[in-house]
Formats: structure tokens, C-alpha cells, sequence
């Protein structure tokens, strides 16, 4: 079983629509993530969820809206989708308070043209 | 604020020669500290981990890593590399507030 799972894998879309990724880990784990990885390969973190509550914002525009159903789900919507939005982003999972390690998905690349 | 860093943005070794990536880091408590591997195309696996005790971790993969706290480093090692290890690797440090920093990444190529 994949313990942490995003879908899509890959997205291509054109500028101005909206998307979603979707991100599902089955370790039980409190805490979930999103990172962006951009062409340079550097992780920088985006958002962080602790029990379905927003814990960090990194000063993320705010087209980008983070939903967490549930602990075990954390979607990320991206609205008017912008060429600078070009990247992969990561989802992951960890126990929480930083100091578990975290478990990554295999990455959304996604692409606006 | 807490932060990483990778000074080696490119690191080429032969096959069978040892290898030290290194890492250091900003951060005014005991740190818990990472190591991730990111093959081509890939997520990111973790390789090893600090979080108290002996400062000389193993990981996967033959890896080691050594935590000096006097240098705020945690540098990655192994004895003798292979053409397999070719990949980005990635220091991080988790803060206690549910926040993961990673550096900027080291990427290593690996000479036949």
C-alpha cells in the first residue's frame, strides 16, 4: 500500500483555470504537507497541517487554497492558474511537532501553458 | 529563523570513491535533522535521521551522517559510492513547529 498518495501525477493546463491536487496518506499520521519544488529543484514549504487545522502558511499567494477534510486528506486547490505556477508539488506526512520524519508522495508536476 | 544549508550545489565523484556531502544549519535548539535522496523523476526518500543520542547515524543505502553540534553540521557520508547513488540529496531540519526546512539540495553525479 502507498503510503502517501497524490493525484494527479502529471497536469498540464492553460493560464486562468482552476485545479486540484489531491493528497491521501494511510500512516495515521497528525501532521500533512505541501512543498513546491521549482525547475531548480529547491523544496520550499507551503503549507502545513496539524488534526485539519492550519498550522504554517508560507506567505503562499492566496490563489493557492489548502483543504483538509479530514486527517488523512490534504487537497490542494490553485485557482487562476498562472505560468509561474509551474513546478511539482509534494505532499506529504509526518507525526507532527517536526521531528518526524516525513513521508513524501511522488509529486504532482503540474505545467500552465 | 531556522535554515539549511547546502554549500555544494554539484558534487562529482568516481565509482568507489567515499563521499561527504555537506550540510549545515541555523536553529537555537537541539535540532532534529535529515537526510532525503530524490532520484530522477522521484519523490524524496529518507536516508537517515538525528534526533538525540550518538551523534554518528546510519541509514539505508550505506549512508552515514554525523551530527556536530559545535559546527551546526550534520554531513553525509558513505565509504564507497555507486553509479546507483546518482541523485539530488537534501538536508532538513525539523523545528518542533511542525515545520520541515530543507536546503537547496547537492546534487551528485557519479563518474564511471
Amino acid at each position: 500500500d502507498t503510503a502517501v498518495s497524490q493525484t494527479p501525477k502529471y497536469l498540464v493546463t492553460q493560464m486562468g483555470n482552476d485545479k486540484s491536487i489531491k493528497c491521501e496518506q494511510n500512516l495515521g499520521h497528525d501532521t500533512m504537507y505541501w512543498y513546491k519544488q521549482d525547475s531548480k529543484k529547491f523544496l520550499k514549504i507551503m503549507f502545513s497541517y496539524n488534526n485539519k487545522e492550519l498550522i504554517i502558511n508560507e506567505t503562499v499567494p492566496n490563489r493557492f487554497s489548502p483543504k483538509s477534510p479530514d486527517k488523512a486528506h490534504l487537497n490542494l486547490h490553485i485557482n487562476s492558474l498562472e505560468l509561474g505556477d509551474s513546478a511539482v508539488y509534494f505532499c506529504a506526512s509526518s507525526r507532527g511537532q517536526g521531528e518526524g520524519e516525513a513521508f513524501f508522495g511522488q509529486g504532482t508536476r503540474l505545467t500552465v501553458v | 529563523a531556522q535554515s539549511v544549508t547546502q554549500p555544494d550545489i554539484h558534487i562529482t565523484v568516481s565509482e568507489g570513491a567515499s563521499l561527504e556531502l555537506r550540510c549545515n544549519y541555523s536553529y537555537g535548539a537541539t535540532p532534529y535533522l535529515f537526510w532525503y535522496v530524490q532520484s530522477p523523476g522521484q519523490g524524496l526518500q529518507l536516508l537517515l535521521k538525528y534526533f538525540s543520542g550518538d551523534t554518528l547515524v546510519q541509514g539505508i543505502k550505506g549512508f552515514e551522517a554525523e551530527f556536530k553540534r559545535s559546527q551546526s553540521s550534520f554531513n553525509l557520508r558513505k565509504p564507497s559510492v555507486h553509479w546507483s547513488d546518482a541523485a539530488e540529496y537534501f538536508c532538513a531540519v525539523g523545528a518542533g513547529d511542525d515545520k520541515i526546512i530543507f536546503g537547496k539540495g547537492t546534487r551528485l553525479h557519479i563518474l564511471p
